[in-house]
């Protein structure tokens, strides 16, 4: 069974750039998961998607932030404008209907000059 | 609300030692609660899971964690730390009343093993 994909792995940009990072999860996966890793803390939830429904995205940064989930497959999460503080590994996760395990993909690491 | 507390960002142990890697959470609702680890430059692979029944979980590579209501704790052990072993280490909680709820996480523990 192929794991979560995301790409690119790296992305080097200056602030006041956009970036978008994009996330294939596995198959027949209905909750998809972003998350947002600051070095030395643990993952933080930006938004949480069941099929293509937004279910919470509280801790989304909504002036720069956007992120869909079209036909509840893949999705793309947005900066625009990237701000320093941006700087960190953008997790997906995806998890099959009625459980709680969550399955992680390899990240993309941000780095905003 | 949920929170978790990873107690000590670091943890060395030599190769062969115990592992005790320590989480305390804080829950208003029945907790589910998750070890994960974490691989340089890859992401996270779940070791283990309480979520309800039997309060003494075992996971994946040896690892086991205890669920204690009583202390709010959740600590990860092994009796035997290999080298590959080393990696980072993260306690994570959610809400046990709703599956699929995002995980809150600590901040996570580095575990060094020395041969």
């Amino acid at each position: 069974e192929a794991g979560v994909a995301q790409s690119p792995r790296y992305k080097i940009i200056e602030k006041r750039q956009s970036v978008a990072f994009w996330c294939n999860p596995i198959s027949g996966h209905a909750t998809l998961y972003w998350y947002q890793q600051i070095l030395g803390q643990g993952p933080k939830l930006l938004i949480q998607f069941q099929n293509n429904g937004v279910v919470d995205d509280s801790q989304l940064p909504k002036d720069r932030f956007s992120a869909e989930r079209l036909k509840g497959v893949d999705s793309t999460l947005k900066i625009q404008p990237a701000k320093l503080e941006d700087s960190a590994v953008y997790l997906c996760a995806s998890s099959p209907p009625g459980t709680d395990t969550q399955y992680f993909g390899p990240g993309t690491r941000l780095t905003v000059l | 609300a949920q929170s978790v507390t990873q107690l000590g960002s670091h943890v060395s142990v030599s190769e062969g030692a115990l592992v005790l890697l320590r989480c305390n959470y804080s829950s208003s609702v029945p907790p589910y609660l998750f070890w994960y680890v974490q691989y340089p430059n890859q992401g996270l692979q779940l070791l283990l899971k309480y979520t309800t029944g039997a309060t003494l979980v075992k996971g994946i590579n040896g690892f086991e964690a205890e669920f204690k209501k009583s202390e709010t704790s959740f600590h990860l052990t092994k009796p035997s730390a290999h080298m590959s072993d080393a990696a980072e280490y993260f306690c994570a909680v959610s809400d046990g009343n709703q599956a699929g709820t995002a995980l809150i996480f600590g901040k996570g523990t580095t575990l060094s093993v020395s041969s």
